[in-house]
């Protein structure tokens, strides 16, 4: 089952810019985390957030939340070609199984 | 370095050909969990483990079976593996189910002929 949709599904920007991507669930969370993942790779966590809390920063990423319309996005400032990769929200880890439910990601292209 | 190890990374088959992806964490994580991802359907999870010898079924556990004797270690097994388990597989750890942040391994890209 995909608890979120995140958007846009590509987005492709220069170097220096900013990129936002969105997401969306559909049920209460407890938390919400971001994770990165370069070509082939595994996955890296980036950043968590919980439900009470509505925004968190970590270097050049701010994430928000809001849980009213349950969404976050995450915002990576002043972009580098090394962001190139695909960025994914996942909600949990569920209390009973400790599952994650990842969004299906966003690539992002960073032009050098 | 603290790292969760899959082996192999590439692996082609045939149907019916038994294997283990194994993996292996050195963190001394108490949750380990396999996930496959596959385009268009994203991650999902095909079974964890909260401790050794305690483990369960994810969403799409059909056609897995998963071992827990060690702390370290939590192999998948396919015993006669199908086409449609052509994929790319990741195991995962966390010190707790409780714990959100997951570490991922490297993944392995399995294709069953």
């Amino acid at each position: 089952s995909q608890q979120g949709e995140e958007d846009p599904q590509a987005l492709s920007i220069q170097e220096g810019e900013n990129a936002t991507m969105n997401c969306s669930y559909k049920t209460s969370i407890n938390n919400l985390q971001w994770y990165r993942q370069n070509s082939g790779r595994g996955l890296v966590h980036l950043i968590l957030i919980r439900s009470n809390e509505r925004e968190k920063h970590s270097g050049r990423l701010r994430v928000t939340l809001d849980t009213s319309k349950k969404s976050s996005s995450l915002l990576i400032t002043a972009s580098r070609a090394a962001d190139t990769a695909s960025y994914f929200c996942a909600t949990g880890p569920s209390s009973n199984t400790g599952k994650l439910i990842f969004g299906q990601g966003t690539t992002l292209q960073v032009k050098p | 370095e603290a790292q969760v190890t899959q082996n192999p990374r590439y692996l082609i088959t045939v149907t019916g050909k038994k294997l283990t992806v194994t993996c292996s964490q050195n963190m001394n994580h108490e949750y380990m969990s396999w996930y496959r991802q596959d385009p268009g359907l994203g991650l999902r999870q095909i079974y964890y483990s909260m401790n050794v010898e305690v483990t369960d079924k994810g969403d799409v556990p059909e056609g897995y079976k998963v071992s827990r004797k060690e702390k370290r270690n939590f192999p998948l097994i396919l015993e006669s593996p199908s086409p449609n388990q052509t994929s790319l597989y990741f195991c995962a750890s966390s010190p707790t189910r409780h714990t959100g942040e997951l570490f991922f391994g490297e993944g392995s890209r399995l294709t069953v002929l």
